[in-house]
């Protein structure tokens, strides 16, 4: 079974510092991974994803993820955080090549942004 | 091109009574998908569609719900009768290649 764990429910950092929320996986199969956002009363947007390849991906909004397979982790990071990135972030996996797309969640991760 | 439109965005409804939630995906894309994030705790999927084909309905939490997608363009997600434990936020996504997925904005269901 595939499952999603995200370290810290709530990250506070201030503007212009480093962005580190992290994730951590459990797939049998080698997994697609995806982060999303939701920004208040909106819905989730997709922020950037890894299926294959490049193993450092670089989404919207200046965000990247790296995926380490042999720590099966996609931590997501920004250099320089920016009050506008106050939301609600999710990381996410499914099966891959094999998959039927269903996307198995995080619990989420807050990201305060302080001025 | 319009995104993943939901309706209705908020549903505040008695134990007992029936509600119905419509999806209408972007334009093109076969797949669709519903998930639900009860309070607290994480987005769970519920089923998948692919056009009018139920691909997998293993989220499905009981026979209260009741999903279609006749001609294989709106969504529709039905609880009948809803329970107390039924409140959250429910998302429809829909998806051209079942990799990525859009989004809509959710409909939040307060069951009281």
């Amino acid at each position: 079974a595939q499952s999603v764990t995200q370290l810290g429910s709530h990250v506070s950092v201030s503007e212009g510092a480093l962005v580190l929320l992290r994730c951590n996986y459990s797939s049998s199969v080698p997994p697609y991974l995806f982060w999303y956002v939701q920004y208040p009363n909106q819905g989730l947007q997709l922020l950037l994803k890894y299926t294959t390849g490049a193993t450092l991906v670089k989404g919207i909004n200046g965000f990247e993820a790296e995926f380490k397979k042999s720590e099966t982790s996609f931590h997501l990071t920004k250099p320089s955080a920016h009050m506008s990135d106050a939301a609600e972030y999710f990381c996410a996996v499914n099966k891959g090549s094999s998959n039927t797309g269903k996307l198995i969640f995080g619990q989420g991760t807050t990201l305060q942004v302080k001025p | 091109e319009a995104g993943v439109t939901q309706f209705p965005s908020h549903s505040v409804i008695e134990k007992g009574q029936t509600v119905t939630l419509r999806c209408d995906p972007i334009s093109g894309h076969d797949n669709l998908y519903w998930y639900r994030r009860v309070m607290g705790k994480e987005i769970k999927f519920l089923l998948h569609f692919v056009k009018e084909s139920k691909q997998d309905e293993s989220g499905m939490p009981n026979n209260r719900f009741l999903a279609e997608r006749t001609g294989g363009t709106y969504s529709t997600l039905k609880v009948q009768p809803a329970e107390l434990e039924d409140s959250g936020v429910y998302f429809c996504a829909s998806s051209r290649t079942g990799i990525e997925q859009y989004f809509g904005p959710g409909t939040r269901l307060t069951v009281t």
